[in-house]
């Protein structure tokens, strides 16, 4: 949907170890995001960019890292693993290729269900 | 803070019948609204973005209205499908950022 490929798709990893999930868009929007949807708290911002290696922290940032050296490419870092990072992990996009104005539609990925033994 | 409400969570209704779903939130000073289904095992769809300026919104079957001074919008669904079952989210953007916060949906199941 709207140009956006998560990987991997699904992952199980154990506890400790380093993650790094990928976000690419094809669309050239300026905005990217990062959430997690959990049963019982819905959809949660953990980062997201606002441009090439511009970024802030949403809801529940620790233990995550992002990074941004491409418009296309926004990379979710989990530095050491834990079992409370098991969730399902949506990128998502906004602003057009213009730059956009904080009105614009968010567009969704297809997820990550990432478990961690 | 901005917290969304979406009442039902949950809600069964049989096929052909039009049908409304609610959201509500707490700080009416939002940029937009945004209306998303989510299919089981599946990523986000937006259906319906409403301006604060605008007042609603359609799409094929679906329209959505928008009262910022009530903090409410509603998803009104015509001439319901089998189809049409999913999980719907509304959600807003924090005031002055892109960040978004969502409401945790109403499922909905459309019995043929």
């Amino acid at each position: 949907d709207a140009g956006i490929t998560q990987s991997p798709r699904h992952k199980v990893t154990e506890t400790g170890t380093p993650v790094t999930l990928r976000c690419h868009q094809t669309e050239n929007h300026r905005y990217m995001y990062w959430y997690r949807q959990d049963p019982g708290h819905g959809l949660r911002l953990i980062h997201y960019s606002y441009g090439v290696k511009d970024t802030d922290k949403g809801e529940v940032s620790d233990g995550y890292s992002v990074s941004r050296s491409k418009t296309e490419d926004f990379l979710l870092t989990l530095e050491s693993a834990t079992s409370s990072q098991t969730s399902v992990y949506f990128c998502a996009i906004s602003g057009g290729s213009s730059g956009g104005a904080p009105d614009n539609e968010q567009f969704f990925g297809p997820g990550t269900r990432l478990t961690v033994l | 803070k901005q917290e969304v409400t979406q009442i039902p969570a949950a809600l069964s209704v049989p096929e052909g019948e039009n049908l409304v779903l609610n959201c509500s939130f707490t700080d009416s000073a939002i940029y937009n609204l945004q209306w998303f289904r989510q299919d089981p095992g599946k990523g986000l769809t937006s259906l319906l973005l409403i301006q604060s300026s605008q007042r609603e919104q359609t799409s094929g079957r679906l329209n959505a209205s928008l009262d910022k001074s009530s903090g409410r919008s509603t998803l009104y669904i015509a001439a319901s499908q089998p189809g049409d079952s999913a999980t719907y989210l509304c959600a807003v953007p924090i005031q002055g950022a892109q960040k978004l916060v969502f409401g945790q949906g109403t499922r909905l199941t459309i019995n043929p």
